[in-house]
């Protein structure tokens, strides 16, 4: 079973602060990835890494940025938060061939 | 037109049924499948996962495939109310490790009522 952490559960903050999203996996998966996901829309995906030190963009635009500086840790970063940004993030995994496994998500709410 | 297609319903079903959860697609490149399970509040579980047409059987869940008619199911017998969820499709062109986006559909919502 894929073991994949995502921190906060739940965070409810005011407009304009800095926003980090915690996502860790145990399992030494290389490729790693952020969802957003909406009530009764499909997942978009918003970052993806193959790598320590690789990240690029989805094919949804996104304010947010990704690192990848360790192969366990894929943190998500929002400067600066807006309504707009209010969604759920869900992190995903996977290694080699093998199909995504998901976190539990971050549901951000932007007052 | 979406990529992937997936009726939202919800679907409500008496305990015992047999459940068929639908999707179909627009790109012919599509040869990898998944249905994924998201329990309220929790992620997507990955329940099945299978590759170009044909079927795969995993205790109560079937998955089948059909690339002629860009169309895939999931069938759930003797339905429980814990498989209440929404069950999201997925598919991707391949599998390998350069490039491997998963297009999502909207997820289909089932409550299984005692």
């Amino acid at each position: 079973e894929a073991d994949i952490y995502q921190t906060p559960r739940y965070l409810v903050i005011g407009t304009g602060k800095k926003i980090t999203l915690e996502c860790s996996q145990t399992m030494g998966h290389d490729k790693m990835y952020w969802y957003q996901q909406d009530p009764g829309m499909e997942l978009h995906l918003i970052h993806y890494s193959y790598g320590v030190n690789s990240t690029e963009k989805g094919d949804l635009s996104s304010e947010s940025t990704v690192s990848r500086i360790r192969t366990e840790h894929f943190p998500l970063t929002l400067e600066s938060a807006r309504p707009s940004h209010t969604s759920q993030y869900l992190c995903a995994s996977r290694q080699g061939y093998q199909p995504q496994h998901f976190g539990d998500g971050t549901r951000l709410s932007i007052l | 037109q979406k990529e992937v297609e997936q009726d939202p319903g919800p679907l409500s079903v008496p305990e015992g049924a047999i459940v068929s959860l639908n999707c179909t697609y627009s790109n012919s490149a599509f040869q990898y499948f998944m249905w994924y399970r998201q329990y309220s509040r929790k992620g997507p579980e990955l329940l099945m996962y299978t590759y170009s047409s044909g079927n795969k059987e995993d205790g109560r869940f079937t998955a089948q495939v059909d690339k002629s008619s860009k169309y895939i199911s999931l069938f759930i017998r003797d339905s429980q109310p814990s498989d209440s969820a929404t069950y999201l499709c997925a598919m991707s062109a391949n599998s390998g490790a350069g490039s491997y986006q998963l297009t999502f559909g909207k997820g289909t919502k089932l409550s299984v009522i005692p």
